[in-house]
């Protein structure tokens, strides 16, 4: 599986848009960006996912590189509630594992 | 969303017994299901992918004798940690997907200590 690279935290204030980047710059032809989302002491959270067309649902948007050697999770105001590590993850379409890096640690401050 | 849930939420057992942990779809059939564990402030690591009617595969380096997995129908799988250890207390975490390509669910979690 291709690998991803994160920042290992950051920080947001409430009511301000989140954006959480990672690389995949060694991701193939068929391979999809997915993020998940963990708060403490909880299951992954589902967030979105995405091939190389931008996606946005009720949670959040998800913006591919042209290139798609990266992406952005885009939280559009942030809440306390969004405090979590978000998990940026490639995984191939004919591949059910999820391998999870180190994520990003986001921190949403009133 | 679909809907993983697991059971117990949180279970204390004592060295060298055994202890399982279900993990259920309850509102589709899930073809596979997978098993993580984690450690305090670390990442989630893949244990064993499990399909419905087969054994499960095991990650290198997990021993597929102390971690029993069982996947028995769509809507059910079981992980067994058999004679617990202290060095096994963890998060077992749980998720499970209707088929390849399909988005992937995951349970609550559950905490295991063992004392």
């Amino acid at each position: 599986d291709a690998k991803t690279t994160q920042p290992p935290s950051m920080d947001c204030a409430e009511g301000r848009a989140a954006n959480l980047p990672c690389n995949h710059s060694t991701i193939s032809g068929n391979e999809y960006v997915y993020w998940y989302r963990q708060i403490h002491s909880q299951g992954p959270q589902y967030i979105i996912h995405g091939l190389k067309n931008n996606e946005t649902n009720e949670m959040a948007s998800l913006i591919i590189t042209e290139d798609r050697k990266s992406s952005t999770l885009i939280l559009p105001h942030a809440t306390l509630r969004d405090t979590a590590v978000y998990y940026c993850i490639v995984r191939g379409y004919n591949t059910d594992k999820l391998i999870f890096g180190t994520g990003t640690r986001l921190q949403v401050f009133p | 969303g679909a809907v993983v849930s697991q059971h117990p939420s949180w279970v204390i057992c004592k060295s060298g017994t055994s202890v399982k942990i279900e993990c259920r779809s309850l509102d589709f059939q899930a073809t596979t299901m997978f098993w993580y564990r984690q450690f305090p402030k670390q990442s989630l690591m893949l244990m064993a992918t499990s399909n419905e009617g087969s054994k499960a595969t095991y990650e290198q380096g997990v021993e597929k004798d102390k971690f029993l997995i069982n996947h028995a129908s769509l809507t059910l799988s079981t992980l067994t940690v058999t004679s617990a250890h202290p060095e096994d207390s963890s998060f077992y975490i749980c998720s499970a997907t209707t088929g390849v390509g399909n988005t992937i669910y995951f349970g609550e979690g559950s905490w295991l200590t063992v004392v």
